[in-house]
C-alpha cells in the first residue's frame, strides 16, 4: 500500500522566519511528488516533482525531491500571515494508464505576525 | 484562470437518502477524479474517469457510489444510501493529460444526520 507521511504534523512561527516541511513516502509506481496548499477549502497546487535534485522554486516557496532515499522538502522563506494553512504532499501513483494521489496528513503551519 | 467548479458548497441530508454532488470540471481536461476528507483526515482517493469510464476506484467506492458524466461539462457522484460515515468534504479534481498537476474544487461538504 503507498504510504506518505509528512512532519512535523503542525508548526508555529514568526512572521519572517523560514521554515521546512518534509515529506518521505513509499509508492510502487512513482509518477511524481506533489505539493499543495489548503486554506479553508480545495486544495491548490504548488510544485509537481518528477527528478531528484532539481530545485522548483515560486517566489519565496521552494521544493526539492530525493528519489533515492524517497523524501522531499517544502520551504517557505520570510514566512507571511497568509502562509498560514495545511500543506499536503502527494505522490502519483499510476499502474498502467491509471494515475491517482495518496495524500499525506497534512502539516499544519501557523504563521503569527 | 479556469477553475473546477462544484455545486453546492454544503449538502445535509438524512441517513439512507441519495445525493447527487455536482462538479463541472476544467473545459480542455480529460481525466476526473472524486477524493473525500472526513474531517481531520487525509485526503482520500474514491475514483478516477477517464474516456467516459471509471478507470480506478477504491475501497471506499462501493456499490452505493456511481459517477456520471451525462454531457460533456458536468461530472457527478451519487450516493445511493448515505451514511452517518458518508458524511466528509468531497472535492472533484481534473487533470489536463497524465503527469500535469491535478485542480481540485472547492468542494461539497456533504453532513449525514
Amino acid at each position: 500500500e503507498d504510504k506518505v507521511v509528512q512532519s512535523p504534523l503542525s508548526l508555529v512561527v514568526h512572521e519572517g522566519d523560514t521554515v521546512t516541511l518534509n515529506c518521505s513516502y513509499e509508492v510502487t509506481n512513482f509518477r511524481s511528488l506533489l505539493w499543495y496548499k489548503q486554506e479553508k477549502k480545495a486544495p491548490t497546487f504548488l510544485f509537481m516533482l518528477t527528478s531528484s535534485g532539481i530545485e522548483k522554486k515560486s517566489g519565496r516557496l521552494s521544493s526539492i525531491l530525493d528519489k533515492k532515499e524517497l523524501f522531499s522538502i517544502l520551504n517557505i522563506t520570510a514566512t507571511q500571515t497568509g502562509d498560514s494553512a495545511i500543506y499536503l504532499c502527494a505522490v502519483a501513483d499510476s499502474g498502467g494508464s491509471n494515475y491517482k494521489l495518496t495524500f499525506g496528513k497534512g502539516t499544519l503551519l501557523t504563521v503569527n505576525p | 484562470e479556469p477553475e473546477v467548479t462544484q455545486t453546492p458548497s454544503h449538502q445535509v441530508t438524512q441517513m439512507g437518502q441519495e445525493v447527487i454532488l455536482r462538479c463541472v470540471p476544467i473545459s480542455n481536461h480529460l481525466y476526473f477524479y472524486w477524493y473525500r476528507q472526513i474531517l481531520g483526515q487525509k485526503v482520500e482517493f474514491l475514483v478516477s474517469f477517464y474516456n467516459n469510464e471509471i478507470s480506478e476506484k477504491s475501497e471506499i467506492f462501493d456499490d452505493q457510489f456511481s459517477v456520471e458524466r451525462p454531457d460533456g461539462s458536468n461530472f457527478t457522484l451519487k450516493i445511493r444510501s448515505t451514511k452517518l460515515e458518508d458524511s466528509a468534504m468531497y472535492f472533484c479534481a481534473s487533470m489536463m493529460q497524465g503527469h500535469s498537476p491535478l485542480h481540485f474544487g472547492n468542494g461539497t461538504r456533504l453532513t449525514v444526520t
